[in-house]
């Protein structure tokens, strides 16, 4: 069964400070990563998406990681302020039968920004 | 250029009811999937439209339907209401690469269901 799991659940950090949210994944055959940050009661807006071959990929002060071999990745924000604050969820896309993609989300981790 | 675009933005229904929510996607889009997300949860994937035909299924019930049109919009209906589909309900849209490759789903809003 694919699966995407993510940590921490939930972390609050103070403003300009730095911090890193990880994904683990189980999803075959792999396709493609995808990092969503969603305001409460919004619908996700995409930040990043990397394919097998990408290691790294930036977002203005967002950066994701890929390690295809041991299935994680982790998305780094550096600098924080207080519109950070949101859901950040990581999405796992597997090629389907169809030649079409489908995804498979994580439960998101909750970031709080505190001034 | 408008983005996705859902209606409405919120919705009370009774146990037992039906409903029919309605997304417009992105200018240039074909595809239309849908997500249904608890409080606290990930999106969890519906179905997804493609040329007015549903082209992938996720683990939901017969009760829930949908509709594609030919000018690319769509339609999720839900019917004999429960408590649990009590959620926020997402629409992405996206253009699909028929030769594979990567595309990016854009998702709109969101409908929030209350179901009492």
């Amino acid at each position: 069964k694919n699966q995407v799991e993510q940590s921490p659940q939930s972390l609050i950090i103070l403003e300009g400070k730095n911090c890193t949210l990880q994904c683990n994944y189980t999803v075959s055959p792999f396709s493609n990563l995808r990092w969503y940050k969603q305001d409460t009661g919004r619908g996700p807006v995409s930040l990043t998406i990397m394919t097998f071959s990408e290691n790294t990929k930036s977002n203005g002060r967002y950066t994701a990681t890929l390690d295809a071999d041991t299935k994680q990745s982790s998305l780094h924000i550096t600098a924080s302020q207080l519109s950070d604050s949101a859901s950040y969820i990581c999405v796992v896309s597997a090629r389907s039968n169809f030649g079409n993609e489908k995804l498979t989300f994580g439960t998101g981790t909750r970031l709080t920004i505190i001034p | 250029d408008a983005g996705v675009t859902q209606s409405p933005t919120h919705l009370i229904k009774t146990r037992g009811q039906q409903v029919t929510l309605r997304c417009s996607p992105k200018s240039g889009h074909d595809t239309v999937s849908w997500y249904q997300q608890a409080l606290g949860q990930g999106p969890q994937f519906i179905f997804q439209y493609y040329e007015e035909e549903e082209r992938q299924r996720g683990n939901f019930p017969d009760r829930f339907s949908g509709h594609q049109f030919p000018n690319y919009s769509s339609e999720l209906n839900v019917n004999a209401l429960l408590l649990g589909d009590s959620a926020l309900y997402l629409c992405a849209s996206s253009m699909t690469v028929l030769a594979g490759g990567s595309y990016e789903q854009y998702f709109g809003p969101g409908t929030r269901l209350t179901v009492t």
